[in-house]
């Protein structure tokens, strides 16, 4: 067995709060950018993507930015809510049509 | 669409036993992968299949994991003989080839391993 794990960073929000989850990534090479969720239980969920030509992509509730001078990569949640509560990963495409690598993730923990 | 489809859930052996894990992909998927999420490691790409052909499998830890496609419909992923330190939660997802970019990949519920 594992006597010792990741230390996932966590951010707490109260509820209606903005969220600002970062991740960092390494490769200047990297094509494309994507953010998944995972539930408790769960498998990751697709949230939304960016390609390496794009500063900023928004969805529903949700926004991407990305620098790639500093090569850092972040989520915006708005209004945040308890069902976001999750794990968010970030995740880039390095080479290849689809594979992806992931990071560590964020834990987020919404306070009611 | 009922997504896709991991079975066991759950499973508990002894070190030394053959595990095998199965996957239904979402019907109409060209794409499949297995990955392995532990704490230690985080979520690991072990191998991925281009309409039933194995496309990369470096991610494959060692020769005791061996990964098939016979058909557009079904995976599985084998680990003969198991160790504790393959205990994982290990993830089946399904996408679309599509044009450019990238496609979302869809997960399945997963299966937690414990070996003991």
């Amino acid at each position: 067995g594992e006597s010792v794990g990741l230390h996932l960073p966590t951010l707490s929000v109260q509820e209606g709060d903005n969220s600002i989850i970062n991740c960092a990534y390494s490769n200047s090479a990297s094509d494309y950018f994507i953010w998944y969720k995972q539930e408790s239980g769960k498998g990751p969920q697709f949230i939304i993507d960016i390609r390496s030509n794009m500063d900023k992509r928004q969805g529903q509730r949700v926004t991407v930015l990305l620098n790639k001078t500093v090569k850092h990569l972040s989520l915006q949640i708005a209004a945040t809510q308890p069902g976001d509560s999750a794990v968010y990963f970030c995740a880039e495409r390095v080479g290849g049509y689809q594979k992806v690598t992931f990071g560590t993730g964020t834990k987020l923990q919404v306070i009611p | 669409d009922a997504g896709v489809i991991q079975s066991p859930r759950h499973e508990v052996t002894e070190m030394g036993q053959e595990v095998t894990l199965r996957c239904k992909p979402i019907s109409g998927h060209d794409y499949l992968f297995w990955y392995r999420q532990t704490m230690m490691r985080g979520l690991e790409l072990l191998i991925y299949f281009n309409n039933n052909v194995p496309i990369d499998d470096s991610g494959m830890p060692e020769d005791r994991f061996s990964a098939k496609m016979p058909n557009a419909s079904f995976s599985t992923l084998k680990i003969q003989p198991s160790e504790p330190r393959d205990s994982a939660v290990y993830f089946c997802a399904s996408s679309l080839a599509v044009a450019d970019p990238y496609n979302e990949q869809f997960f399945g519920p997963g299966t937690r391993l414990t070996v003991l």
